[in-house]
């Protein structure tokens, strides 16, 4: 069985500072992630996946996430954070030949000005 | 650019009214999926349908079922709607491995029942 953890369902950080957002998985096969974002009353909009191959994955709007296998983790991670970037972000994880994802609780992110 | 397209924005309902959600996607993907959403606890899967007529319960399919009778739409229905189904209801689609790209969501449903 799959699953995934993020920690903090709330983050708050400054405009121009940097953005850290945590997910742990499980998973007893190798894992597929992704991470999705989700702007107020809209849909989820894919920010970034991981497959196989290159470990640091670079997405939109200048975003990034690294698998690391010995920690179990695919956090997610941006330089310095834009007001535009509040939002509710979801990890999620599935699987080679998988048909269906396991999503995270969801962190909303919180921008300062 | 690729589309799931579902019918209603918002959407108030009476108790016990049967409330049917439409979903549309022009992917031509096999894969489809209704999710829920309320605070604090993510995703949750209703139903998914991996071809037309093929169901499969996810983990909360209490209260709700589903039909596809084409591929490209997938509806969920509320057979008698209740206060507790109150929720934002998420459509999605995917080829057969989800996996190798993730999933196209629609805009959502924000249903209230009162």
């Amino acid at each position: 069985a799959q699953s995934v953890t993020q920690l903090g369902s709330h983050v708050s950080v400054s405009e121009g500072a940097l953005v850290l957002l945590r997910c742990n998985y499980s998973s007893s096969v190798p894992p597929y992630l992704f991470w999705y974002v989700q702007y107020p009353n809209q849909g989820l909009q894919l920010l970034l996946k991981y497959t196989t191959g290159a470990t640091l994955v670079k997405g939109i709007n200048g975003f990034e996430a690294e698998f690391k296998k010995s920690e179990t983790s695919f956090h997610l991670t941006k330089p310095s954070a834009h007001m535009s970037d509040a939002a509710e972000y979801f990890c999620a994880v599935s699987f080679q030949y998988g048909n269906k994802l396991v999503f995270g609780a969801g962190t909303i992110l919180r921008v300062k000005s | 650019d690729v589309k799931v397209t579902q019918s209603s924005r918002y959407l108030v309902k009476r108790t016990g009214e049967k409330v049917f959600l439409e979903c549309v996607q022009d992917m031509d993907h096999e894969n489809m999926f209704w999710y829920r959403q309320d605070p604090g606890l993510g995703l949750r899967l209703i139903y998914f349908s991996y071809d037309v007529k093929m169901k499969e319960k996810g983990d909360i399919p209490e209260g709700y079922s589903v039909s596809r009778e084409k591929k490209e739409r997938f509806s969920l229905i509320l057979e008698s709607a209740s206060t507790n189904q109150t929720s934002m209801y998420l459509c999605a689609s995917s080829p057969p491995r989800a996996a190798d790209n993730g999933y196209t969501f629609g805009s959502g449903t924000r249903l209230t029942v009162v």
